[in-house]
């Protein structure tokens, strides 16, 4: 079975642009997160969608947006982009079958690098 | 508000010798633990998780973590390191409800030869 894959590898962006990245989640799973990790506030959760509603949303401004689709690939959006969103953004999927707890493996892809100039 | 704490931020051991990687969790209930690992340039690999039963969990690549409620830890122990195992190793909690992990600010691990 594939992994979770996210696209592109490798983002560059300036301030004020805004960036639109992909995850595929392996198939079959229906609940897909994002993190962003930084080196200064670690990994942190950013929002969690399972059939195309969004179920969980963590602390973070309302420029990182995210949907997903009927097939469960997710996108998120990052508007107007500051230097502070250089991270490296993970996203995970799992199952979603267990009645919404964290009993629900998730399973992460390789992330998206974004570079802010 | 749950928390997960790895007081460690290097760790350096040599190949062969024991490993222990220490976390500690602030949660509310009966929490949902899990050891991930990361390599440079890589995603997080699932290790092992806990959510209930055994205290004593059996993971990938001979890793296993003991969940101690008392001391609201969460360890992870390897009886001997490779030089394969150098990487980031994050402890993390999950939530209640929906898939919403809060981890630990993770150990680096250095394996000398």
């Amino acid at each position: 079975k594939a992994g979770v894959t996210q696209t592109p590898r490798y983002l560059i962006k300036t301030r004020g642009q805004q960036v639109t990245l992909s995850c595929s989640p392996i198939s079959g799973h229906r609940s897909v997160s994002w993190y962003q990790q930084t080196p200064g506030q670690g990994l942190q959760f950013l929002f969690e969608y399972f059939s195309e509603t969004q179920r969980n949303k963590g602390n973070f401004p309302g420029r990182f947006s995210g949907r997903q689709f009927s097939n469960s690939r997710s996108e998120m959006n990052v508007s107007t982009l500051e230097l502070g969103d250089s991270a490296l953004y993970l996203c995970a999927s799992s199952s979603g079958t267990s009645g919404g707890t964290s009993t629900d493996t998730q399973y992460f892809g390789p992330g998206t690098r974004l570079t802010v100039l | 508000a749950q928390s997960v704490t790895q007081p460690d931020i290097h760790i350096t051991v040599s190949e062969g010798a024991s490993l222990e990687l220490r976390c500690n969790y602030s949660y509310g209930a009966t929490p949902y633990l899990f050891w991930y690992v990361q390599s440079p340039g890589q995603g997080l690999q699932l290790l092992l998780k806990y959510f209930s039963g055994d205290t004593l969990v059996q993971g990938i690549k001979g890793f296993e973590a003991e969940f101690k409620r008392s001391q609201s830890s969460f360890n992870l122990r390897k009886p001997s390191v490779h030089w394969s195992d150098a990487a980031e190793y994050f402890c993390a909690v999950g939530a209640w409800a929906g898939n919403m992990l809060t981890f630990g600010g993770g150990t680096r691990l250095m394996v000398k030869p």
